[in-house]
């Protein structure tokens, strides 16, 4: 099976535009979790759809959102980009049944805000 | 809320040496916990995972057991190798859910 893919790999904007990464995960899998990864923060947790519908959401403002499509592809966008947005963005996915706690990591986008 | 502390690194190890990586955790109920890999340039990799009280997750050498007494999850290896230098996260997720908090990382280095 292939892995997580996520896309764009790198990405360089400017403060105050907005940026939509995007996510495909295992092929059978529809949970989709997004995490941010940074060197002062660590990893945290961003947000989790699963069949198209937020599960759990992280503290984090309004301005990071996403949302999930019929075949469990995933997008995350961030709106007006700050400095501190600056980071790793990793997306995982989950299966269902007895192993679904277990997530399997994309290698990520990072996001440089200049 | 939930917390998950690991000691802080680098830990500089010879090869051969014995690996043991701390990880204690706060969490209510019963969480499973985890333990994850990073390799420089890359995304995580589930290490190993333990889902209830005196379970022993193993791989590739690496053996953690998850104790409710200490809320403890102690990454040790008796052999580390050169390639075995990553960042180690130790990691839980509350019952029922596959949402991770993880503690701050320790990265290993081991020198031939």
């Amino acid at each position: 099976k292939a892995g997580v893919t996520q896309t764009p790999r790198y990405l360089i904007k400017t403060r105050g535009q907005q940026v939509t990464l995007s996510c495909s995960p295992i092929s059978g899998h529809r949970s989709v979790s997004w995490y941010q990864q940074t060197p002062g923060q660590g990893l945290q947790f961003l947000f989790e759809y699963f069949s198209e519908t937020q599960r759990n959401k992280g503290n984090f403002p309004g301005r990071f959102s996403g949302r999930q499509f019929s075949n469990s592809r995933s997008e995350m966008n961030v709106s007006t980009l700050e400095l501190g947005d600056s980071a790793l963005y990793l997306c995982a996915s989950s299966p269902i049944g007895d192993s679904y706690n277990e997530q399997f990591f994309g290698p990520g986008t990072r996001l440089t805000v200049l | 809320g939930d917390s998950v502390t690991q000691m802080e690194g680098p830990v500089t190890l010879s090869e051969e040496a014995f690996l043991t990586i701390n990880c204690t955790y706060t969490a209510t109920g019963y969480p499973s916990l985890f333990w994850y890999v990073q390799y420089p340039g890359e995304g995580l990799q589930l290490l190993l995972k333990a889902t209830k009280a005196d379970d022993k997750g193993s791989n590739k050498g690496f053996e953690a057991t998850y104790r409710k007494e200490t809320t403890s999850f102690h990454l040790e290896k008796g052999s580390v190798q050169v390639s075995d230098s990553a960042v180690y996260f130790c990691a839980l997720s509350p019952g029922g859910y596959s949402t991770l908090t993880f503690g701050k990382g320790t990265m290993l280095l081991v020198s031939p």
